[in-house]
């Protein structure tokens, strides 16, 4: 088991540039999550899936944030056009659908938008 | 809306000695899970230990136990020994029943002393 992988690992951009986040969720997980994790916030839950299609995205914090799962195995977060203000580390995160299993982390994203 | 609460920003202990970190949170379910989870350097999230609220046994696994007060909604993390490898953010989180929404505190940041 490989793990939930993310890449890349880090990102630098300038703002106004469009960024896209990647992910591979466990194999026969059907949850995945996108959090972001900033100093001031802490972590908070952007999106999640299940069975690759969007249940709450209230967590997204504007249009220029997206997301999409086109299948089991791959998911994106796309932010167009990036500000100095998305500079966080972004996690996926994904778990199986029995009751309450625990969600088992990336290694995280760490976006700087200059 | 559940909230988590960690009053402890930053915590300090010597090697092999015990340390709790502290963690309030505030649900109106009657039913519902309570996380720790382990950030260290690296920066990936690694669950140390769940609980759930319906069981009165506090959880423990090895070296990490839990003080869960339901009626306080106080839900503590004592590591026992510390270890070197011991010293990251240790995040307290809670799930609702029938949800898949991790909340997570702010997280206290663990140093062993040598």
């Amino acid at each position: 088991d490989a793990g939930v992988i993310q890449s890349p690992r880090h990102e630098v951009t300038e703002m106004g540039q469009e960024v896209t986040l990647r992910c591979k969720p466990i194999s026969g997980h059907d949850y995945l999550f996108w959090y972001r994790q900033t100093m001031m916030r802490g972590l908070e839950l952007l999106i999640y899936f299940n069975n690759n299609v969007p249940i709450d995205d209230s967590g997204m914090p504007e249009d220029r944030f997206s997301a999409k799962m086109p299948n089991a195995s791959f998911s994106t977060l796309k932010i167009q056009p990036s500000e100095p203000r998305d500079s966080a580390v972004y996690f996926c995160a994904s778990s199986d659908d029995r009751y309450n299993s625990p969600l088992h982390f990336g290694n995280g994203t760490r976006l700087t938008v200059t | 809306a559940q909230t988590v609460t960690q009053s402890q920003p930053e915590m300090s202990v010597q090697e092999a000695e015990t340390v709790t970190l502290s963690c309030t949170y505030d649900t109106s379910e009657s039913d519902y899970y309570l996380f720790w989870y382990k950030q260290p350097p690296s920066r990936q999230m690694i669950l140390v230990i769940r609980q759930e609220a319906y069981k009165q046994q506090n959880a423990t696994e090895n070296r990490f136990s839990v003080n869960f007060q339901k009626a306080a909604k106080s839900f503590s993390l004592k590591i026992s020994d510390s270890q070197l490898g011991d010293a990251a953010m240790y995040f307290c989180a809670t799930l609702a029943p029938y949800s898949q929404k991790l909340v997570f505190g702010q997280g206290t940041r663990l140093t062993i002393n040598p």
